[in-house]
């Protein structure tokens, strides 16, 4: 059973331009959460989705922030005119029954 | 305002000995509790869970204690081993509350000397 799967693992963009992070969950989950961890710092929480719906957004920046998990295919988190604050490390996690939630290996966003 | 709260950065400890990890929180809703470990570039892995009903749960060398009346809990690894060395993430959520996010402290660095 394959686990938490994000690509790409490492991404830099230029300031102004668009980041898109995919996070496929585990096989059977049908709960995700995107997370992000500034350096020195624990992961924040950003949304949690369940298929086609966003449950819970409230640690996502009003602006340039967005997310989907559509009916087919993985999670989405956009992120539009990436600024240079934006650079961290970005967490998808999943779970089945929204208890124990199981973690990817992160994506690494840099903006230049 | 950190609800999750982990106040030691760092913990240094001798192979075979007792490992202690603490964390406070400030939120009375939360009603679960976890564990994480974390090596440099690879995402947390899930260690062990506590639910509020609870006051200890242990999973083979990892044993989790809850005190809800001082909103403290700790995670004792014994023996330690090197491969413990890492960062320990304590989480905690309300899932009563109806959302199940994570609320995370800030992690303290273990290591295990040899």
């Amino acid at each position: 059973n394959a686990g938490v799967m994000q690509n790409p693992r490492h991404l830099v963009r230029r300031r102004g331009q668009e980041a898109r992070l995919r996070c496929s969950p585990m096989k059977g989950h049908s709960h995700v959460y995107w997370y992000r961890q500034l350096p020195e710092e624990g992961l924040k929480f950003m949304v949690y989705l369940q298929k086609e719906n966003i449950i819970d957004e409230s640690g996502m920046p009003k602006e340039r922030f967005s997310a989907e998990f559509p009916k087919e295919g993985p999670s989405i988190l956009r992120i539009q005119q990436v600024v240079r604050g934006d650079s961290a490390a970005y967490f998808c996690a999943s779970s089945r029954t929204g208890d124990e939630q199981y973690f990817g290996p992160g994506t690494r966003l840099t903006v230049t | 305002d950190q609800q999750v709260k982990q106040n030691s950065p760092s913990l240094s400890v001798q192979e075979g000995r007792i490992s202690i990890l603490n964390c406070d929180y400030t939120n009375s809703m939360f009603d679960y509790f976890l564990w994480y470990k974390k090596y440099p570039a690879e995402g947390p892995t899930f260690l062990i869970s506590i639910s509020s009903i609870k006051d200890k749960n242990e999973d083979g060398r990892f044993t989790v204690f809850l005190n809800k009346s001082a909103k403290h809990l700790s995670l004792h690894i014994v023996p330690s081993q090197p491969g413990d060395s890492a960062v320990y993430f304590c989480a905690a959520s309300a899932a009563q509350g109806g959302s199940e996010k994570l609320v995370f402290g800030k992690g303290t660095k273990l290591t295990v000397n040899p």
